[in-house]
C-alpha cells in the first residue's frame, strides 16, 4: 500500500493557460474523490467517481473544470483557461467503499496562477 | 446541506499540555474522521470513528452520534503536534458520498 499520490506537486501557471492534475489511488481502493483548499479553509468536495464513472459533481465544479478516470484506475483534473480565483491546493482521496467509507488523501498540487 | 462546526478555532499550548478539540454536526453520519494538516498541506488520517471511543498513543476520539458531536483528545502534546486538526463527516442519508470538513482548529504547541 504506497497510498495515494498526485502529481505535480505544485504548478505555477498564467492565467489563461490550461492545466491538468493525475491521482494516483490506492490499489483496489474503487471511489475517488477531488477537493480544493484554499487558504484558511477546510477543504471542499468537487466531484468523485466509483470505478470509471463520475457519480456527482459539485456546484464549485465549472464548466472550465473537467475529470476523469478512465479504467477506473488513475484520475486527471483539467482545468482550462485558468483564473486566479483557481489558485489552490488541489487534494485527491480514494476509498474502498462499501462497507468502509475512510478516505484517504494525497499530499496535494498547490496551483498558482499569476 | 450538512453543517460542522469545529472549536476552538485557535488554540495555543505548552508542550506537555492536554487538550480537547470538538467537532459538532446537524445531521446523522455514517463516516467521521479526524485529519491533522502538516505544515506541507497533507491531510494525516487521525480517526475513522463515526461512533465510539478509539484511542491510538497520546491521541483519542469519541464520537456520541445520537447527540451530533465529536471530540478529539490529545495528550502530553509536543511541538510536533502543531498544525491544523479537521473534523469531515458524510451523511447517512441523500446519497451524498461526500466529506464535509469544518473549518478546522489551529494548535500551536510551543516549546
Amino acid at each position: 500500500d504506497t497510498g495515494v499520490s498526485q502529481n505535480p506537486r505544485h504548478k505555477i501557471t498564467k492565467r489563461g493557460q490550461n492545466v491538468t492534475f493525475r491521482c494516483d489511488p490506492i490499489s483496489e481502493h474503487n471511489r475517488l474523490y477531488w477537493y480544493r483548499q484554499t487558504l484558511g479553509q477546510g477543504p471542499e468536495f468537487l466531484t468523485y467517481f466509483q470505478n470509471e464513472a463520475q457519480l456527482e459533481k459539485s456546484r464549485l465544479l465549472s464548466d472550465r473544470f473537467s475529470a476523469e478516470r478512465p479504467k477506473g484506475s488513475f484520475s486527471t483534473l483539467e482545468i482550462q483557461r485558468t483564473e486566479q480565483g483557481d489558485s489552490a491546493m488541489y487534494l485527491c482521496a480514494s476509498s474502498p467503499g462499501t462497507p468502509r467509507w475512510e478516505q484517504y488523501f494525497g499530499p496535494g498540487t498547490r496551483l498558482t496562477v499569476t | 446541506g450538512i453543517q460542522v462546526e469545529q472549536s476552538p478555532p485557535d488554540l495555543i499550548l505548552q508542550e506537555g499540555a492536554n487538550s480537547t478539540l470538538r467537532c459538532n454536526f446537524s445531521d446523522s453520519v455514517n463516516n467521521l474522521q479526524w485529519f491533522h494538516q502538516n505544515p506541507w498541506g497533507q491531510l494525516i488520517n487521525l480517526f475513522y470513528i463515526p461512533s465510539g471511543t478509539k484511542q491510538n498513543g497520546r491521541l483519542s476520539a469519541t464520537t456520541v452520534a445520537t447527540e451530533r458531536y465529536s471530540l478529539l483528545y490529545i495528550s502530553s502534546s509536543q511541538t510536533t503536534d502543531s498544525g491544523v486538526y479537521f473534523c469531515a463527516v458524510e451523511r447517512t442519508q441523500g446519497g451524498s458520498e461526500k466529506l464535509v470538513f469544518g473549518k478546522g482548529t489551529k494548535l500551536t504547541v510551543n516549546p
